[in-house]
């Protein structure tokens, strides 16, 4: 399966700030996603980055993709209090493995 | 669109029962899954559907049984339930499986004593 790892396991920022969080991954991809879960609830779709992308934009969300690094970055601007939740790269591989799979998540804490 | 449900929100099964979770979605998805949180483990696929009539194995399939007899929905059965088995569970849906977004579940908190 393609499994993506997120870094850190843990961000603590003021809000205000900005946060980074990264994704590693093992085999070629179609394309990689992020997702965000607030505590205890369900996943929510963020944000998707096709193979042939470098960069994509959503409001105060920036993904980046470095396919030759087998990486991404998800940086969120201007943090917010209510931007506290857990975010979860999901690359979904190339040629048949299309099932997303999950990591284990950064979990985000934006305090006031 | 109430979009995916899941059915019961929260249940607590002693060692050796049985029971089944529903999900259901309203988007007319091909795609169903189910995924189990743990803590400290991220989410992992238990199994997933993708059509009516057709279910395969994820990465964590043993002691789960499912069925997708209706488009709509996707059942997840234990049969005989165990306390590696408390976690809670999503149910996801997606149009198509390459680059399809998916969308989840509330979540059914289930714990085995």
């Amino acid at each position: 399966s393609q499994q993506g790892e997120e870094d850190p396991q843990a961000l603590s920022i003021q809000e205000g700030e900005n946060a980074t969080m990264n994704c590693s991954y093992k085999t070629s991809i179609n394309n990689l996603q992020w997702y965000r879960q607030n505590s205890g609830r369900g996943l929510v779709h963020l944000i998707l980055i096709r193979s042939n992308e470098r960069e994509k934009h959503s409001g105060r969300l920036r993904v980046t993709l470095d396919t030759s690094k087998k990486s991404s970055s998800l940086l969120i601007t201007a943090s917010r209090a209510a931007d506290t939740a857990s975010y979860f790269c999901a690359p979904t591989g190339a040629g048949g493995s299309y099932i997303p799979t999950f990591g284990r998540g950064t979990s985000l804490i934006v305090h006031p | 669109n109430a979009g995916v449900t899941q059915t019961p929100k929260f249940r607590v099964l002693k060692t050796g029962q049985s029971m089944t979770l529903l999900c259901a979605q309203d988007m007319n998805h091909e795609y169903m899954y189910w995924y189990r949180q743990d803590p400290g483990m991220g989410l992992r696929l238990i199994h997933y559907s993708v059509g009516e009539g057709t279910t395969a194995k994820g990465e964590v399939p043993d002691g789960y049984n499912v069925s997708r007899l209706k488009k709509q929905n996707f059942l997840l059965g234990l049969e005989s339930a165990a306390p590696s088995q408390t976690s809670v569970y999503f149910c996801a849906s997606s149009m198509i499986g390459q680059s399809g977004e998916q969308y989840f579940g509330p979540g059914t908190r289930l714990t085995v004593t």
